[in-house]
């Protein structure tokens, strides 16, 4: 079965430091990946998404990630974190091409950022 | 332009006892969505509807739970009787159609404990 990984719990940084999370997923075949981010009190929402073509995806707020297929990866970087990014932080996986739209999501990161 | 709403946000029941959960999705929104997130966990599927069609629902624990989205708009999940276990928050989500090129829209949740 498809399962996503995501190393770190929690993560502590202050302002400007430079972010990393980490995301691993088990599938050998086509896969579209998905971080969300879910700031506190609010709802679920999209940051960035991966199909096809450049592995370097640009999402919002300064967020990219980079899909190393032979790592299985799917890190969300951003090079200068602020107080609002603290938020939850997920990462997801659609297995087989897309065409069922089932997503796996990763257990979580949660981000704190020190004013 | 409205987002997924979910009713109730909060609910506290005694186990043994019914709940359902309401989730009116995005206009036009053809998919929907019913998520389970655990404490610490991401979020899981339990059953995914295309218009009035549950055409997933592999993952719903069917002794106990029960959904419906009789005109393909809103939709129903119910649990009924509540266990311990089921203390969670449960994820309505939307989508245009059920490829995952769609981003789902997530509503807020409805936070579940059952004492």
């Amino acid at each position: 079965a498809q399962s996503v990984s995501q190393h770190n719990h929690h993560v502590i940084l202050s302002e400007a430091a430079s972010l990393e999370l980490g995301c691993n997923y088990s599938y050998g075949g086509t896969v579209n990946l998905f971080w969300y981010v879910q700031y506190p009190g609010q709802h679920l929402q999209l940051l960035l998404k991966y199909f096809s073509g450049d592995p370097l995806v640009k999402g919002i707020k300064g967020f990219e990630a980079e899909f190393i297929k032979s790592k299985f990866s799917f890190n969300l970087r951003k090079p200068s974190v602020q107080w609002s990014d603290t938020a939850e932080y997920f990462c997801a996986v659609n297995a087989g091409g897309g065409s069922q739209g089932n997503l796996i999501f990763g257990k979580g990161t949660k981000l704190s950022v020190k004013p | 332009e409205a987002g997924v709403v979910q009713s109730p946000r909060y609910k506290i029941i005694e186990k043994k006892q019914p709940v359902a959960f309401w989730c009116n999705p995005i206009s036009g929104h053809n998919t929907l969505y019913w998520y389970l997130q655990n404490l610490g966990q991401g979020p899981e599927l339990l059953i995914r509807y295309e218009n009035e069609e549950a055409v997933d629902d592999s993952q719903l624990p069917k002794d106990r739970f029960s959904a419906e989205r009789l005109k393909g708009v809103d939709s129903t999940l119910k649990i009924q009787p509540a266990e311990l276990g089921d203390s969670a928050v449960y994820l309505c989500a939307s989508s245009l159609t059920s490829g995952s090129i769609n981003e789902q829209f997530f509503g807020p949740g409805t936070r579940l404990t059952v004492l």
